[in-house]
């Protein structure tokens, strides 16, 4: 069965620094991987997926993902923290892997905070 | 940009009251899910939905839980009496397609069972 593990439920940055949420996966098929973000009193919406073409993925907002086979990791990465990213970050497996996407299992997710 | 609608976005019930969550998915879409997520916990798959029926549940998709799309426009999320433990945020997503991975969500419905 498919899984998602995310490190740190909190993570605080300053304005301008090296964003890195982590994600781990469990997959026992080629995942599907994805990063959903939530900002305040809105819906999830689509960052960025991994959907076995490239393994460095690029999203929205100058976010991108790289998929590491050997350490079953999807973190994601912006070189510079924006105010405006403050959110919710939540990675996603799809529960069936390779062809189809299933249904979506999400890890907890991680709080993004940013100072000035 | 065309976008999910989820009414209302709180309600306050007491247990063993039915509930009616409803949803307006994007209009050419054709899969229906609804997501749940109880305070500091994970988001959970309960239900997808295409062609007027059910297509998968999860295990918390127990008889109290149902899902119907009445006309053309709504897919709404019955809880026929609900306990305390259904308090959560509830999120309808939508699709064009499930081989994209691209879930279009609402911005979700709490519901808080007294």
């Amino acid at each position: 069965a498919q899984s998602v593990t995310q490190l740190g439920s909190h993570v605080s940055v300053s304005e301008g620094a090296l964003v890195l949420l982590r994600c781990n996966y469990s997959s026992s098929v080629p995942p599907y991987l994805f990063w959903y973000v939530q900002y305040p009193n809105q819906g999830l919406q689509l960052l960025l997926k991994y959907t076995s073409a490239a393994t460095l993925v690029k999203g929205i907002n100058g976010f991108e993902a790289e998929f590491k086979k050997s350490e079953t990791s999807f973190h994601l990465t912006k070189p510079s923290a924006h105010m405006s990213d403050a959110a919710e970050y939540f990675c996603a497996v799809s529960d069936r892997g390779g062809g189809s996407q299933g249904n979506l299992i999400f890890g907890k997710g991680t709080k993004l905070s940013v100072k000035p | 940009e065309p976008e999910v609608t989820q009414t209302p976005s709180h309600q306050v019930t007491q247990m063993g009251q039915e509930v009616i969550l409803r949803c307006v998915p994007i209009s050419n879409h054709l899969y229906f899910y609804w997501y749940r997520q109880i305070l500091g916990q994970k988001v959970e798959f309960l239900v997808s939905f295409y062609n007027n029926e059910i297509s998968e549940k999860s295990e918390i998709f127990d008889d109290q839980f149902s899902v119907e799309r009445p006309d053309g426009s709504n897919f709404t999320l019955k809880i026929r009496s609900t306990k305390l433990e259904d308090s959560a945020m509830y999120f309808c997503a939508s699709s064009i397609r499930t081989d994209t991975g691209e879930l279009f969500f609402g911005e979700g419905s709490r519901l808080t069972v007294l």
